[in-house]
């Protein structure tokens, strides 16, 4: 296994294109967390997953955006009609939840630009 | 809601020197875990040191310490003997160590940190 895998690495989008991107963790881990990272700035939780259920969403999650774990395995990451402000790098984490003691182990992200 | 707060925007350090990264945190809960995580340039963020509220002994990792005031709320790195694959922005997280929110990362803005030879 080699580690968490984000894919595209990087994506170039025009305001109001809808964008996808999917994050595979470490296969044995059943916990799964999206973060988004602005320039200079400290990662901001997005929203998580325990196997396949979304167990929590931040207020940042607008209703643009949507996110799924199908059969508690990969999971994408869906932003509709994108606009300039989510222009950042969107970082997938997982872990073995209860018994991790709170390490997440993070992918590369993926830089969205959004012209 | 939980906080975390680093003021040092930039820190440098001389090759072989002693540095220390602080960090400062809010929260009413009384279990949780801190955490010191390292994001090189272009590369993935990856855990330095982690620390359970619980525990008095501060945590060590060879090179890397932390001191741990819980009273204070404070939780600083400090990084001996520095080295330039040190040379990283590092971010001090939080996180909750039970219930719904349980994983769930707080972070702070980071520091940057540079490693002269």
């Amino acid at each position: 296994d080699t580690g968490v895998s984000q894919d595209p690495r990087h994506k170039i989008t025009k305001r109001g294109q809808n964008v996808t991107f999917r994050c595979d963790p470490i296969s044995e881990h059943n916990r799964l967390y999206w973060y988004r990272q602005t320039l200079g700035q400290g990662p901001e939780f997005l929203t998580y997953f325990q196997n396949e259920a979304q167990l929590e969403k931040s207020r940042l999650l607008s209703d643009r955006f949507s996110a799924e774990r199908p059969k508690g395995s990969f999971s994408t990451l869906e932003i509709q009609r994108t606009e300039q402000g989510d222009s950042a790098m969107y970082l997938c984490a997982s872990s073995l939840g209860l018994a991790s003691s709170g390490e997440q182990f993070f992918g590369p992200g993926t830089r969205l630009t959004v012209l | 809601a939980q906080t975390v707060t680093q003021s040092q925007p930039e820190m440098s350090v001389q090759e072989a020197e002693t540095v220390t990264l602080s960090c400062t945190y809010d929260t009413s809960e009384s279990d949780y875990y801190l955490f010191w995580y390292k994001q090189p340039p272009s590369r993935q963020m990856i855990l330095v040191i982690r620390q359970e509220a619980y525990k008095q002994q501060n945590a060590t990792e060879n090179r890397f310490s932390v001191n741990f005031q819980k009273a204070a709320k404070s939780f600083s790195l400090k990084i001996s003997d520095s080295q330039l694959g040190d040379a990283a922005m590092y971010f001090c997280a939080y996180s909750i160590a039970g219930g719904t929110s349980y994983g769930k990362l707080t972070f702070g803005q980071g520091t940057i940190l540079t490693v002269h030879p």
